[in-house]
């Protein structure tokens, strides 16, 4: 099934500086879905990323798809508190997560 | 709409009990997933329902675990006998059709073995 490997792992960043995970794949990917989830809750869908080369943003957030569908990323500018939680990328074909992405903001 | 309901939030029980997990999605969706979550890690399928059919349970274990879908709508997860390793948190999530629909997941059940 189709999967993907996400770095960094863990990420502290200072509030207001700007933070980037990156989801990398051996394979072509058909799409790929982000999530968000806060600490002590459940995973929220964010975005799902279809065309190659695609781009969406939503307020401080970017959400890239490569042109060859085999990399994502999810860059957020000026990081707010709000932003604190662990960021995964999704393969859709199989719904499978990876350890994703952990974001710590440092006041 | 209504989100997806779990129940129990919260389950503390001796190994070698039982336990169940309840399930209802929200409605029209057919596609209804149980993930184990334990804690630092990412979300694990354990098993994905496609109406009440079962359509990927590779991770399951067998052995101790059992789900159903009876009707196509509300599911329930079963353990039998836990063991200290299943303590972790249960996600039951819904999506409208099976591949590149979100997934709506519930608040979960965190499970705690003793």
């Amino acid at each position: 099934g189709q999967q993907v490997m996400q770095i960094p792992q863990y990420q502290h960043v200072q509030e207001g500086e700007d933070f980037t995970t990156y989801c990398n794949s051996s394979t072509t990917l058909s799409n790929i879905q982000w999530y968000k989830q806060r600490p002590g809750g459940h995973p929220v869908f964010l975005i799902q990323l279809v065309k190659s080369g695609e781009v969406k943003k939503q307020k401080r957030l970017t959400f890239q798809f490569g042109e060859a569908k085999k990399n994502s990323s999810l860059h957020i500018t000026a990081t707010q508190t709000t932003d604190v939680g662990t960021y995964f990328c999704v393969a859709t074909l199989k719904i499978i997560f990876g350890k994703g992405t952990r974001l710590h903001i440092l006041p | 709409e209504a989100g997806v309901a779990q129940s129990p939030r919260y389950k503390i029980i001796e190994k070698r009990q039982s336990v169940a997990f309840w399930c209802n999605p929200i409605s029209g969706h057919a596609t209804l997933y149980w993930y184990q979550q334990i804690l630092g890690q990412g979300p694990k399928l354990l098993i994905q329902f496609q109406n009440n059919g079962v359509v990927d349970d590779s991770q399951l274990p067998k052995d101790r675990f059992s789900a159903e879908r009876l009707k196509g709508v509300d599911s329930t997860l079963k353990i039998q006998p836990a063991k200290l390793e299943d303590s972790a948190v249960y996600l039951c999530a819904s999506s409208l059709r099976q591949g590149g629909s979100p997934l709506h997941f519930g608040n979960g059940t965190r499970l705690t073995v003793t």
